[in-house]
C-alpha cells in the first residue's frame, strides 16, 4: 500500500522559507509512471495546484504560475523523499500543504497534510 | 485553460439523491475525478475518469461529464457522506493540475 509521511506543521516568519518533506511508502520518487505533486489548502477551503515533479531519464519539474518564481521543488532518492520549498513567504501563504502521487491525471494517494503558519 | 465551478453547498435529505456538478466550458473533453474531503483529513479519490470507483468505494457514488457539467451522483445519501467534494482535472496543454472551489454537502 502506498503511503506518503508528510513532515509536521511549520510557523515561518514573513520572508522567510518554507520546507516541507513528503517521504513514501510503496512507491519509488523516482518511478516513470506517476509524477509527485504538492497541492496546498487555503483556510478559506480551496485546493491549489503548486506543481509536479517526476523522474523522466532526469529530474523534470513543472510549477504554477502563481508561485512559479519563488517554488522548488526537489528529491532524494535515496530518502525516498520528495520536498517542497517556498521562498519569500507572506501570511497569504498560510495553507495546509499536502503531497500527493500524480497517475493517470489524478491524484490518488495524498499525504496527511502539514499546517504551516505564516506570522 | 479550464476554471471549474461548482455550487458552495447542496443540502440532502438522508436517504435522497445527491448531484454534485462541477462546470466548465468543454469540460467533456477531458476526465473528471472527484474528491471526498472530511474535516481534518486529506481529501480521498472517489470517482476517476468521470465515473470509474477506485477500489473499496461505494456503488451508491456514480458520475458522468456531459458538454459543459460533470456531475457526481450520490445515491441514497448517508450521515457519513457529509463532506467538502472537489471536482479536477488535468489541462494536458498547460500541464497543471485544476481544482474546483469545492461544494460543502450537508445531510438533513
Amino acid at each position: 500500500q502506498i503511503q506518503l509521511q508528510q513532515s509536521g506543521a511549520r510557523l515561518v516568519k514573513p520572508s522567510e522559507t518554507l520546507s516541507v518533506t513528503c517521504a513514501i511508502s510503496g512507491d519509488s520518487v523516482s518511478t516513470h509512471i506517476a509524477a509527485w505533486n504538492w497541492i496546498r489548502q487555503s483556510p478559506s477551503g480551496g485546493l491549489e495546484w503548486l506543481g509536479k515533479t517526476a523522474f523522466r531519464s532526469k529530474w523534470t519539474h513543472n510549477y504554477a504560475e502563481s508561485v512559479r518564481s519563488r517554488i522548488t521543488f526537489t528529491a532524494d532518492t535515496s530518502r525516498n523523499e520528495f520536498y517542497l520549498q517556498l521562498d519569500s513567504v507572506t501570511p497569504d501563504d498560510t495553507a495546509v500543504y499536502f503531497c500527493a502521487r500524480l497517475k493517470g491525471g489524478k491524484f490518488d494517494f495524498w499525504g496527511q497534510g502539514t499546517l504551516v503558519a505564516v506570522s | 485553460s479550464f476554471v471549474l465551478t461548482q455550487p458552495p453547498s447542496l443540502s440532502v435529505a438522508q436517504g435522497q439523491t445527491a448531484r454534485l456538478t462541477c462546470g466548465a466550458r468543454s469540460i467533456n473533453s477531458v476526465a473528471v475525478h472527484w474528491y471526498q474531503q472530511k474535516p481534518n483529513q486529506a481529501p480521498v479519490l472517489v470517482l476517476f475518469d468521470d465515473s470509474a470507483r477506485p477500489s473499496g468505494v461505494s456503488e451508491r457514488f456514480s458520475g458522468y461529464n456531459s458538454r459543459d457539467t460533470a456531475t457526481l451522483t450520490i445515491s441514497r445519501v448517508e450521515v457519513g457522506d457529509e463532506a467538502d467534494y472537489f471536482c479536477q482535472l488535468w489541462d494536458g496543454r498547460s500541464d497543471e493540475g485544476v481544482f474546483g472551489g469545492g461544494t460543502k454537502l450537508t445531510v438533513l
